[in-house]
């Protein structure tokens, strides 16, 4: 079956650590993208990327980065000048069809401990 | 630029009740309208959507009436179960835009039994 796979589900970081979590589609998207989610908040965009080797910042990229060397895979990974990294991230991807939406993970909850 | 406004929760009802959740956009272009939804510690999943006026959308018992002239896009329900708690997403998808789906805030319903 076609989908989206985030891992992990749960992550945990110790403060001054890179960590970076994975996000594979095998739905042939274009687009993918990620967002970060705080507890009873809305979804913030951190980075988006339309095609492979070239990626665009969202909203709220730094202390973020990003990489698309392939079409499958797009990679988050969360340096340590992310000052408040503690959060539910979900990636998702999308075809080159405005009237398609997105197709989301299940989500990576990041922890600092 | 586009933006998505949706009613303020939380949304607390009793099984059986009626449920309808507001939500109006503002788009330069001809968007398209998706509803989105989110359970306890998971991702998004596509609910229902409508790509051009007047357009229904439906699934799982809930509908959405694309309408231009009111720029509404309101998610309802005729008897809502304890199993539709969650929270709704609302959001566009502009086909002049770079494909990125513009969220609304997300309304958190609960359903009582």
């Amino acid at each position: 079956d076609g989908g989206i796979t985030q891992s992990p589900k749960y992550l945990f970081r110790k403060e001054g650590q890179n960590v970076t979590l994975s996000c594979e589609q095998n739905l042939n998207h274009d687009a993918m993208y990620w967002y970060r989610q705080d507890p009873g908040q809305g979804l913030r965009l951190i980075y988006y990327s339309q095609i492979v080797n070239d990626f665009q910042k969202g909203d709220i990229a730094e202390g973020y980065s990003v990489s698309r060397e392939k079409k499958e895979s797009f990679p988050l990974t969360v340096t340590s000048a992310q000052k408040n990294p503690t959060a539910f991230y979900l990636c998702a991807s999308a075809p080159d069809r405005a009237d398609y939406g997105y197709t989301f993970g299940s989500g990576t909850r990041l922890t600092v401990v | 630029g586009d933006s998505v406004t949706q009613m303020e929760g939380p949304v607390t009802l009793s099984e059986e009740a009626c449920l309808t959740i507001n939500c109006t956009y503002t788009a330069t272009g001809y968007p398209s309208l998706f509803w989105y939804v989110q359970y306890p510690g998971e991702g998004l999943q596509l609910l229902l959507k409508a790509t051009k006026a007047d357009d229904k959308g439906s699934n799982k018992g809930f509908e959405a009436t694309y309408r231009k002239e009111t720029t509404s896009f309101h998610l309802e329900k005729g008897s809502v179960q304890v199993s539709d708690s969650a929270v709704y997403f609302c959001a566009l998808s502009d086909r002049n835009s770079a494909r990125q789906l513009t969220f609304g805030s997300g309304t958190q319903l609960t359903v009582l039994p």
